[in-house]
């Protein structure tokens, strides 16, 4: 099976920068994703990580460390929009498939 | 280019009872897969359906199956409905076939089962 974790909560204020972490275990692993989810809303996919490394999407970056079964998105200048619950999620190969196994999400608050 | 849908939007029945739930597949993408959601809880992958084959499947009982339709739309059926079946039940698309890791999900369908 598999298994995430990540803070349940995070608190920052607008204009700072945020970094949530995600650590798994899994088997037949091909890369970590974030997803965005405002109260009421549709996930929304946010960054993915199939490397090691880090990747840069405005102002949002997100790192992989395969070996340390362990990833990060990195949130910059803050904005009150960003209040949202974040989730990493691990996509796994299933035959054929393109499974996502999601943790339990971070609940970001940004505040003035 | 057509987002994800799905019907209803929001739904109540009773224990016992049965439901169906649809979902429209973005516009070129053949792979659906459907996720339970329950309150302050990430999606949970129920089961994905590819070319109108169940393509893998989480840790749901057969009481939760689905369909897949030539034009790539999805049901969900649950049959027997239990209490802890109450959450939002989200459908995602992507286009297998090729190194897709991006899913787009429709809004949902809040479930009340009482």
């Amino acid at each position: 099976g598999q298994s995430l974790e990540q803070p349940s909560e995070v608190t920052a204020v607008e204009g700072a920068i945020v970094q949530i972490n995600c650590t798994y275990q899994t088997s037949g692993f091909y890369g970590l994703s974030w997803y965005q989810q405002h109260d009421g809303g549709a996930p929304t996919f946010l960054s993915y990580n199939a490397l090691d490394g880090l990747e840069e999407t405005g102002r949002f970056s997100s790192f992989l460390s395969r070996s340390d079964s362990y990833g990060y998105l990195l949130l910059q200048e803050l904005q009150m929009k960003d209040s949202a619950s974040y989730f990493c999620a691990v996509r796994v190969f299933t035959g054929g498939g393109n499974k996502l196994t999601f943790g339990t999400g971070t609940q970001l608050k940004v505040e003035l | 280019e057509t987002g994800v849908t799905q019907s209803p939007t929001h739904l109540i029945k009773t224990r016992g009872q049965q439901v169906t739930l649809r979902c429209s597949s973005q516009s070129g993408h053949n792979t659906v897969s459907w996720y339970q959601q329950a309150l302050g809880q990430g999606p949970q992958f129920i089961f994905q359906y590819y070319r109108e084959e169940e393509n893998g499947r989480g840790n749901f009982p057969p009481r939760f199956s689905g369909l897949q339709f030539p034009n790539y739309s999805s049901e969900l059926n649950v049959n027997a409905l239990e209490l802890d079946d109450s959450a939002l039940y989200l459908c995602a698309s992507s286009l297998e076939g090729q190194a897709s890791y991006e899913q787009y999900f429709g809004p949902g369908t809040r479930l009340t089962v009482t």
